[in-house]
């Protein structure tokens, strides 16, 4: 069974702050890492697929860093607003005809205002 | 374009009934994911299917059978629920475009066995 951990397991900030998560995962037989956020009552939603070492991406305020030697990644939200409170979950994925995502268990952001 | 999506959204159960959980998708995606939510376990994969005619068991499959009837639908089955399956069950698919791959997920199906 792979091993996703994901760190803090919950975070509350204020309004304005700038916040990161650490997701980790094993670094041999990597194929690609995802990031989703997951508002409550709803589904997840698509942020990052990182493949390569040293991969950058951002989207907006949003942004990703990907260490695949040594088997980490983070987000990292710059100046948080409340409407992204949530819950950002990573998944690890080892690639091959039968594409699986292993995800960690999270980290819920909430951002007061 | 629905996306992913599932029917019903809401159910309850009694010990021992048996039901089907409906997964559509209208995207032409070859894969189709079956997850299971609870509090403090993140999502955990029941069984996939990686194309039209395969299913594979993912990480907690005992108690569920699957069924992949078309590359649009990929249905759930419970043939006699357990209180331990109460959870939030959740449908996704794959688009799989060279070495990226982008998945989507239903709204989610709530089930309580009492």
């Amino acid at each position: 069974i792979l091993n996703v951990e994901q760190s803090p397991q919950s975070l509350h900030v204020q309004e304005g702050d700038s916040t990161n998560f650490t997701c980790s995962f094993p670094s041999s037989n990597f194929y690609a890492l995802h990031w989703y956020r997951w508002e409550t009552a709803k589904s997840p939603e698509a942020l990052f697929v990182m493949t390569l070492n040293g991969d950058e991406k951002k989207k907006g305020r949003i942004s990703a860093t990907l260490n695949t030697k040594e088997g980490y990644s983070y987000l990292y939200i710059k100046g948080s607003q409340p409407e992204d409170s949530a819950t950002y979950l990573c998944a690890f994925s080892s690639g091959g005809s039968n594409y699986k995502l292993t995800f960690g268990k999270g980290t819920l952001l909430t951002v007061n205002p | 374009n629905a996306g992913v999506t599932q029917t019903p959204k809401f159910q309850v159960l009694k010990t021992g009934q048996s039901m089907t959980l409906q997964c559509a998708q209208d995207m032409n995606h070859n894969s189709m994911y079956w997850y299971r939510q609870d509090p403090g376990m993140g999502l955990r994969l029941i069984y996939y299917s990686a194309s039209e005619g395969t299913t594979d068991k993912g990480e907690v499959p005992n108690g569920y059978n699957v069924s992949r009837l078309n590359k649009r639908e990929f249905s759930l089955r419970l043939e006699s629920a357990a209180p331990s399956q109460t959870s939030v069950y959740f449908c996704a698919s794959i688009l799989s475009l060279g070495r990226s791959y982008e998945q989507y997920f239903g709204p989610g199906t709530r089930l309580t066995v009492t």
